[in-house]
């Protein structure tokens, strides 16, 4: 079974300062864990990935993410927020060997300028 | 082609009504996956296919929704006898390799709406 919870349906940060969007993960073996961007009208848009390594992942657009296990967490991060970072923001998570990814439902990340 | 088409992007039927919907991979993804996004919820998967053979279909809500990809490439999404809860934006993905380990590429949907 995997589960992910997005406990936040809507983040609201200033531009220049930083910003965290924050998922919890439920899965019985070892994770895969992903963000994905939806742009208004538009697909969504693979951000980065946890597969094994290093806790903090970098990904595209200045995004990072700090995989903790212990916390069962992966929350995404970026040091200086833009208005165009903007978005709905999912995270995901399948097992390793199974093809199924679950999203979670989606946290609106708003930059205020 | 660059990304994954899909098509059409828009399609209204009515109640009870057959629909097919169309999915164009990235050229030499052999792995294809349907999800289903309803407003306000994240992707809900449907089903995956690894080639030809859909490989997990656990996905899918009932008989009425079937998925082939005859010949490896475009996959064909298809809704019999369509009800209003079926109304979402069904979402095609592809990817490199197995099991998507290196994150889909996403199409931009096609948004159903049965009346």
């Amino acid at each position: 079974a995997q589960s992910v919870a997005q406990p936040e349906d809507q983040v609201n940060v200033a531009e220049g300062n930083p910003l965290t969007v924050k998922c919890t993960y439920s899965v019985s073996g070892n994770p895969y864990l992903f963000w994905y961007v939806q742009y208004p009208n538009r697909g969504l848009q693979f951000l980065l990935k946890y597969i094994t390594g290093d806790n903090l992942v970098k990904g595209s657009y200045g995004f990072e993410a700090e995989f903790n296990k212990s916390q069962t967490s992966f929350h995404l991060k970026k040091p200086s927020a833009l208005v165009s970072d903007s978005a709905l923001y999912f995270c995901a998570v399948k097992i390793r060997g199974y093809q199924k990814v679950t999203f979670g439902t989606g946290t609106k990340l708003q930059v205020i300028p | 082609g660059a990304g994954v088409s899909q098509t059409p992007s828009n399609k209204v039927t009515e109640k009870g009504k057959y629909v097919e919907l169309r999915c164009d991979p990235i050229s030499g993804h052999t792995a294809l996956y349907w999800y289903r996004q309803s407003l306000g919820q994240g992707p809900e998967f449907l089903i995956y296919f690894q080639g030809t053979g859909a490989a997990d279909d656990s996905g899918l809500p009932n008989d009425r929704f079937f998925a082939v990809r005859p010949e490896g490439s475009v996959s064909t999404l298809k809704i019999q006898r369509t009800e209003r809860g079926d109304s979402a934006v069904y979402l095609c993905a592809s990817s490199l390799g197995i099991g998507g380990d290196y994150g889909y590429t996403f199409g931009s949907g096609t948004r159903l709406t049965v009346v």
